[in-house]
């Protein structure tokens, strides 16, 4: 199984401040990775698909870049509506796998 | 636009079989567009793969549990099912259903979560 690992599992941040996270895979997976965005007591939301590529409504302060093993999820500009958690997810290969997440705090 | 809701008991005893089933409205559960997945949450931790089925029938399942899983669709009641027997506290989540975007190898949408309880 491809392992998940993200770091780090929490940070605490201010409105505006330049967030990343990393996420990095046991193996090389190419460019099969999900981000999601998860708020407190609702499913996840898929922010970013194939490593970098934003999805339909998604603002753009969220990217994402990498590609085989070391990935990373960028928060250019930190909105109050962005303290989440956030998770990367393998898409390579079965079984699917879901890093620990970060979450976003206020600082 | 796709919805999908799960539905089912809240409260499974220890050994039994935890039943699941997800309603999907806004689309047609037998067209070859679409595959479909299960994920799970223990409270306050992380996300966990359970399984998926493509529209050929072919299902792939997390190894950890696979010696205890079902999923299934039922075309003609426009949904598909998770049931996992054997269940301990463990298993204790709440469980999401999801469309899985097979070219992206990604959950979207999803629906809003269960609470599965185990316990006697």
């Amino acid at each position: 199984d491809i392992q998940m690992t993200q770091s780090p599992s929490s940070v605490s941040a201010s409105v505006g401040d330049r967030v990343t996270i990393t996420c990095r895979a046991s193996q090389g997976i190419g460019s099969y990775l999900v981000w999601y965005q998860q708020k407190s007591g609702k499913a996840p939301k898929v922010l970013i698909s194939v490593a970098s590529v934003l999805q339909s409504g998604v603002p753009s302060r969220f990217s994402g870049s990498g590609s085989g093993t070391d990935f990373t999820l960028t928060i250019s500009s930190l909105q109050p509506e962005d303290f989440a958690t956030y998770y990367c997810q393998q898409a390579q290969s079965f079984p699917l796998t879901f890093g620990g997440g970060t979450k976003v705090e206020i600082k | 636009q796709l919805q999908l809701q799960e539905s089912g008991p809240g409260l499974v005893k220890p050994s039994e079989t935890l039943s699941l089933t997800c309603i999907v409205s806004g689309a047609s559960i037998s067209s070859s567009s679409y595959d479909w997945g299960w994920i799970r949450q223990p409270p306050g931790k992380g996300l966990e793969w359970i399984g998926v089925i493509l529209y050929s029938g072919t299902t792939y399942y997390n190894p950890s549990l696979k010696s205890r899983l079902t999923i299934s669709v039922d075309t003609s009641k426009s949904h598909f099912s998770l049931k996992l027997s054997s269940v301990t506290a463990a298993d204790m989540a709440v469980y999401y259903c999801a469309e899985y975007r097979r070219s992206l190898g990604s959950f979207d949408p999803w629906g809003q979560g269960t609470l599965v309880t185990v316990s006697s």
